[in-house]
C-alpha cells in the first residue's frame, strides 16, 4: 500500500508555543490530504479537510485561526497548532487520499503534549 | 441516527477462531468502503478496500458488501494474537467525505 510519514511523532511543548506537524505521501501525490485528532479509545475526529493550492476547509468547532493548515504541494500538508494549551494535548493523524479509488492513507500519527 | 454503527466490543475470541467484525449504515449513496486496523498508539493501516458491491479476499481477510442491507463485514480466518487490535470500518460516497464506525476491539488470546 501507500506509505504516508508524519513528523514529529511525538512532540512535548510548553503552553503558548506553536507546534507544526508535517504530513508527506512518499510515494503518490495526493490533492486531498486530511486531519484527524484522536482521544484515548475514541474514534477519529475530522478537523479539516486540506486541498492542495486551496485553503483548508474545517469541520464545524474546530477553530481555523488556531489549527492552521498548509497544503503546498501535492506530497506535504502542514498542521501548526499556535499558541498551545494543555487542552490540544492528543493524538494527531492526517491522511492522505489516492485517486482514482479515494482510498485513505493513514500516516502514523503525532502525539503532542502541552505542558 | 448515525451514518455509520459499528459494535464497540471489546471482542475476544482465542488464536485460530474466525472473527466477524461488521457495520451498517444508512447512506445508499455509499460505495467505498474500507477496513483499517490501528494499533493502539498508531496511525489505522488500510486492511481491505472494497467498491460497490461483492466480496473481496486478501490472505486471511475477506472484505463483504451488501448495499441492498446497507452491511459490510469484515472476517479474519486462523486469526493470531497480532490481530488484536481496533478494527475501523469507514465508507464514502463520492470520494470526498468519509464516514468512520467507531471502531471494534479485539482481543486474540494465545
Amino acid at each position: 500500500g501507500a506509505v504516508v510519514s508524519q513528523h514529529p511523532s511525538w512532540v512535548i511543548c510548553k503552553s503558548g508555543t506553536s507546534v507544526k506537524i508535517e504530513c508527506r505521501s512518499l510515494d503518490f501525490q495526493a490533492t486531498t490530504m486530511f486531519w484527524y485528532r484522536q482521544f484515548p479509545k475514541q474514534s477519529l475526529m475530522l478537523m479539516a479537510t486540506s486541498n492542495e493550492g486551496s485553503k483548508a476547509t474545517y469541520e464545524q468547532g474546530v477553530e481555523k485561526d488556531k489549527f492552521l493548515i498548509n497544503h503546498a504541494s501535492l506530497t506535504l500538508s502542514t498542521l501548526t497548532v499556535t499558541s498551545a494549551h494543555p487542552e490540544d494535548s492528543s493524538f494527531y493523524i492526517c491522511s492522505a487520499l489516492a485517486v482514482p479509488s479515494y482510498e485513505q492513507y493513514f500516516g502514523p500519527g503525532t502525539r503532542l503534549t502541552v505542558t | 441516527q448515525k451514518e455509520v454503527e459499528q459494535d464497540p466490543g471489546p471482542l475476544s475470541v482465542p488464536e485460530g477462531a474466525i472473527v466477524s467484525l461488521n457495520c451498517t449504515y444508512s447512506n445508499s449513496a455509499f460505495q467505498y468502503f474500507m477496513w483499517y486496523r490501528q494499533y493502539s498508539r498508531k496511525g489505522p493501516e488500510l486492511l481491505m478496500y472494497t467498491y460497490s458491491s461483492g466480496n473481496k479476499e486478501d490472505g486471511r481477510f475477506t472484505a463483504q458488501v451488501d448495499k441492498s442491507s446497507k452491511y459490510i463485514s469484515l472476517f479474519i480466518r486462523d486469526s493470531q494474537p497480532s490481530d488484536s487490535a481496533t478494527y475501523l470500518c469507514a465508507m464514502s460516497a463520492y470520494g470526498n467525505q468519509f464516514y468512520f464506525g467507531t471502531g471494534t476491539s479485539l482481543t486474540v488470546i494465545p
